[in-house]
């Protein structure tokens, strides 16, 4: 596809589960971010992937948070035994040479805890 | 201190008028500058880039001042429309160009 593509766009799951969320880059983008945004507040940097380089996982909260990319392709965000603070709509972007060009977004997963 | 610091506002402006905010970067060694719009339960979307010499688009322009280290945004002749939050992005070469956004700046135009 032409744009960023995120999947699920909604998850309900039950407090203690283990979610994945997925996106899909724009073809050829070598750099990957993950941000976590609640209800009303602004944007929350997790991960950034650049290319080869070693990710920047400095945003992560805690270590029941991790993600990987395989090369300039997928990347999977996974959170473990979820608890109801990670309710949040969970926005991937990438762009074409970590910042070098504009970043484009997917329109996100709204992740709902109960 | 935050990297990027934005006035959370919000702007009430009357349809019509010309409302303009700036945002702050403390890291002198900041690369790349770009203006982001949200509008409420979306994504974030690109509004413009920011160059050295200042840019317009359409009834928009940004400036750089990198000497004191803020970039600015004014939209002219405000539409309803505009009401969004708008978000301020620095890349930063020591962070591997990595995207620091502000806090963003929400602007509500009124008719």
């Amino acid at each position: 596809g032409a744009g960023v593509s995120q999947s699920p766009s909604n998850k309900v799951t039950e407090k203690g589960k283990d979610v994945e969320l997925r996106c899909d880059p724009i073809s050829g983008h070598t750099a990957l971010y993950w941000y976590r945004q609640r209800l009303g507040q602004g944007l929350e940097f997790l991960i950034y992937f650049q290319g080869n380089s070693a990710p920047d996982k400095s945003g992560l909260p805690s270590d029941r948070f991790s993600a990987e990319r395989t090369g300039e392709s997928v990347s999977t965000l996974t959170i473990q035994r979820t608890q109801q603070e990670d309710s949040a709509v969970y926005l991937c972007a990438s762009s074409g040479q970590g910042g070098k060009t504009e970043a484009f977004f997917g329109q996100g997963t709204r992740l709902t805890v109960v | 201190r935050k990297e990027v610091e934005q006035d959370p506002g919000p702007f009430n402006v009357p349809e019509g008028a010309t409302v303009a905010f700036n945002c702050t970067y403390s890291n002198s060694a900041s690369q790349s500058f770009f203006w982001y719009r949200q509008d409420c339960r979306k994504e974030p979307k690109l509004l413009m880039s920011v160059y050295s010499s200042g840019n317009e688009d359409g009834r928009f322009t940004a400036q750089l001042n990198r000497a004191s280290q803020y970039i600015s945004l004014l939209i002219r002749d405000s539409k309803l429309s505009d009401s969004a939050t708008y978000l301020c992005v620095v890349t930063i070469r020591a962070a591997g160009n990595k995207l620091t956004f502000g806090g963003g700046t929400r602007v509500l135009v009124k008719p």
